[in-house]
């Protein structure tokens, strides 16, 4: 257990919908990164968010923003949703941006558009 | 930007025996390599890292070696046992904002 929580562990949605995906960091972590996995693409980053603001962005698609409130949860926010968008969404944190910490990894949430 | 290239894509070994999993990296301004382990329905667990300034690090039956000058890295895992077994990632990361390249994966099936 990395300690990072994600809910809900699988979604299932139509088209056109829109979902936030929820995730909470281990305790003490400032930082919290989203990734996506899917067949074709691998892992990819998405975005990461440093003590509540934004701090980089990486393959992120207009339709999908996240943010990560004071209490440093993050929840990320897909819209408009179509079929490729399915795949497992991953959120890991680590304790600071600085110097290449180490990122934990959550259990993962399973989003299928049907 | 940075690409992780990983190989092989799926490898086979009898419990006991030796495995080793090898990515290059194209960014020489990466200094940060970890290594995951995903086992199916799982989230990718942090099992070994090395950073650009150590050529190798060991822990127990893994082992991790780093060449900067030829921008690849390895994983090596000795004495292999079944529930070894599960996908494998390397990725490399580099300064400012720590997002993680990965490779594309190593299915790793270990027979007893």
């Amino acid at each position: 257990d990395s300690g990072v929580t994600q809910t809900p562990k699988h979604l299932i949605t139509a088209t056109g919908q829109r979902v936030t995906l929820r995730c909470s960091p281990r305790s003490g972590d400032l930082s919290v990164y989203w990734y996506q996995q899917s067949l074709d693409q691998g892992l990819q980053f998405l975005i990461h968010y440093y003590n509540g603001e934004e701090r980089a962005k990486g393959n992120i698609l207009e339709r999908f923003s996240a943010q990560q409130f004071p209490d440093l949860h993050s929840e990320l926010n897909l819209s408009s949703l179509e079929l490729g968008d399915s795949a497992l969404y991953f959120c890991a944190s680590s304790l600071r941006q600085g110097d290449s910490y180490e990122q934990y990894f959550g259990p993962g949430t399973r989003l299928t558009v049907t | 930007g940075e690409n992780v290239e990983q190989h092989p894509s799926t490898l086979s070994v009898q419990e006991g025996d030796s495995a080793v999993i090898k990515c290059t990296y194209s960014d020489s301004a990466s200094n940060y390599f970890p290594w995951y382990k995903q086992e199916l329905g799982k989230g990718p667990q942090l099992i070994i890292d090395i950073r650009s300034n150590v050529g190798e690090k060991k822990d127990q039956r893994i082992a991790v070696t780093l060449n900067k000058t030829a921008k690849h890295f390895s994983l090596h895992i000795t004495e292999t046992q079944p529930e070894d077994s599960a996908v494998y990632f390397c990725a490399a990361s580099g300064t400012g904002f720590q997002k993680l390249v990965f490779g594309t994966g190593t299915r790793l099936l270990v027979s007893p």
